[in-house]
């Protein structure tokens, strides 16, 4: 079975600060894994995603996320915040292989960016 | 590329009558539309994955007769409410489905929010 653990909640950061949003997955098979960002009241936007090819996967945005399958883990990083990207963040993994392309998602981590 | 939309972008009804949501894949064709609802603060539930010229699949506890799916299309999906309910009120985001296999990817429409009085 497929699952995805978003560590935090919530995570807090300065503007221009760095962040890291922490991820961990567990799948039986080769995975694909996504990042998307949720603005209040707005549907998902799709900030990256993991196939197999390089395992530092860059999206849009300035953000990026490094697959490490020893760890397995799928943390999402931005050197610099801003304000704007104060948004609800969910790590997602695809199920395409055993359940018809399902996406299982994490709980979400609210990010907020102080100025 | 790879846009969604849906219309209504909200929508409130009187408790008792159906309200129709439309999701449409705008440059790319979908074969696969796949149905969620969002409750304040949590992630996505699925509710039912939908396929062009066939019948929808529902998750279990979401019941059919009242989430009625229609895939008449490879851009279109709809989603009525039928007989809603004050408990019917949520935010309705559709997804696409782009590529197969591993490359296969969901886009997401900007949801619809549902108020039943």
């Amino acid at each position: 079975a497929q699952s995805v653990t978003q560590l935090d909640s919530h995570v807090s950061v300065s503007e221009g600060t760095p962040v890291l949003l922490r991820c961990n997955y567990s799948s039986s098979y080769s995975p694909s894994l996504f990042w998307y960002v949720q603005h209040p009241n707005k549907g998902l936007q799709l900030l990256l995603k993991y196939t197999s090819a390089a395992t530092l996967v860059k999206g849009i945005n300035g953000f990026e996320a490094e697959f490490k399958k020893s760890e397995t883990s799928f943390h999402l990083t931005k050197p610099s915040a801003h304000m704007s990207d104060a948004a609800e963040y969910f790590c997602v993994v695809s199920g395409w292989e055993n359940q018809g392309g399902k996406l299982i998602f994490g709980q979400g981590t609210e990010l907020s960016v102080k100025p | 590329g790879a846009v969604v939309s849906q219309h209504p972008s909200w929508v409130i009804c009187k408790s008792g009558t159906s309200v129709k949501i439309e999701c449409r894949s705008l440059d790319f064709q979908a074969t696969t539309m796949f149905w969620y609802r969002q409750f304040p603060k949590q992630s996505l539930m699925l509710m039912a994955t939908s396929n062009e010229g066939s019948k929808a699949t529902y998750e279990q506890g979401v019941e059919k007769d009242k989430f009625l799916i229609n895939h008449a299309s490879l851009t279109l999906s709809t989603l009525t409410v039928t007989s809603a309910h004050p408990e019917d009120s949520s935010f309705y985001i559709c997804s696409a489905r782009l590529g197969t296999g591993q490359e296969e990817t969901q886009y997401f429409g900007p949801g619809t929010r549902l108020l039943v009085l």
